[in-house]
């Protein structure tokens, strides 16, 4: 069965430093795996998504993300916070076992960002 | 022009009522799903149509009846609602064989 684990449920930067928001897979095959973001009262918006092409993804926003077999890990980062980053960001995965292609979740990591 | 909208924004009612929620999607696309987001925001789909035809249901109470009047609509009706069906509701939809999924805003609903 796939899953996707979110190592972290917070994480808090100052404005202008890195990010990294951890998630690490679990897939009997190779998965294709998202990134979501969920600002406060929003709806879920893509950030970037990785289908066995380039390992290294970008995304929207400065955002991007490195998909690593061997550490079955799909981490998330960006060089320079902003006010705005703060949200929601969940890792998903893709479950290809039927042609649905349902979207299975992670817990989420909410990102804050002080000044 | 939204891709993926849903109506009501927000729905707020007593237990034991009957509510319906809405989401239509102009993208073209022909498989629409329908996710629930409970208070720890944690998110798990509930149901899939592709082509009006059900194809996921994840053994989600019979309370819970999606219909799906055309490829462009996937409606959700709650029947008896209970205190945990209070939650965010998200649409989806994609393309057959894709498997990037565009979410609509989301229906906030509060039973009491």
């Amino acid at each position: 069965a796939q899953s996707v684990t979110q190592l972290d449920s917070h994480v808090s930067v100052s404005e202008g430093t890195p990010v990294l928001l951890r998630c690490n897979y679990s897939s009997s095959y190779s998965p294709s795996l998202f990134w979501y973001v969920q600002h406060p009262n929003k709806g879920l918006q893509l950030l970037l998504k990785y289908t066995s092409a380039a390992t290294l993804v970008k995304g929207i926003n400065g955002f991007e993300a490195e998909f690593k077999k061997s550490e079955t890990s799909f981490h998330l980062t960006k060089p320079s916070a902003h006010m705005s980053d703060a949200a929601e960001y969940f890792c998903v995965v893709s479950d290809r076992q039927d042609s649905s292609y349902k979207l299975i979740f992670g817990s989420g990591t909410r990102l804050l960002v002080r000044p | 022009d939204t891709a993926v909208s849903q109506t009501p924004k927000y729905l707020v009612t007593q237990m034991g009522n009957d509510k319906s929620i809405k989401c239509e999607q102009n993208l073209g696309h022909d498989t629409m799903y329908w996710y629930k987001q409970d208070s720890k925001k944690f998110l798990k789909i509930m149901f899939s149509y592709n082509n009006k035809e059900l194809i996921i249901n994840e053994t989600v109470p019979n309370r819970f009846s999606p219909k799906s009047p055309d490829k462009a609509h996937l409606n959700l009706h709650i029947n008896s609602l209970e205190l945990g069906d209070s939650a965010v509701y998200f649409c989806a939809s994609k393309t057959q064989g894709a498997e990037t999924q565009y979410f609509g805003p989301g229906t906030r609903l509060l039973v009491l």
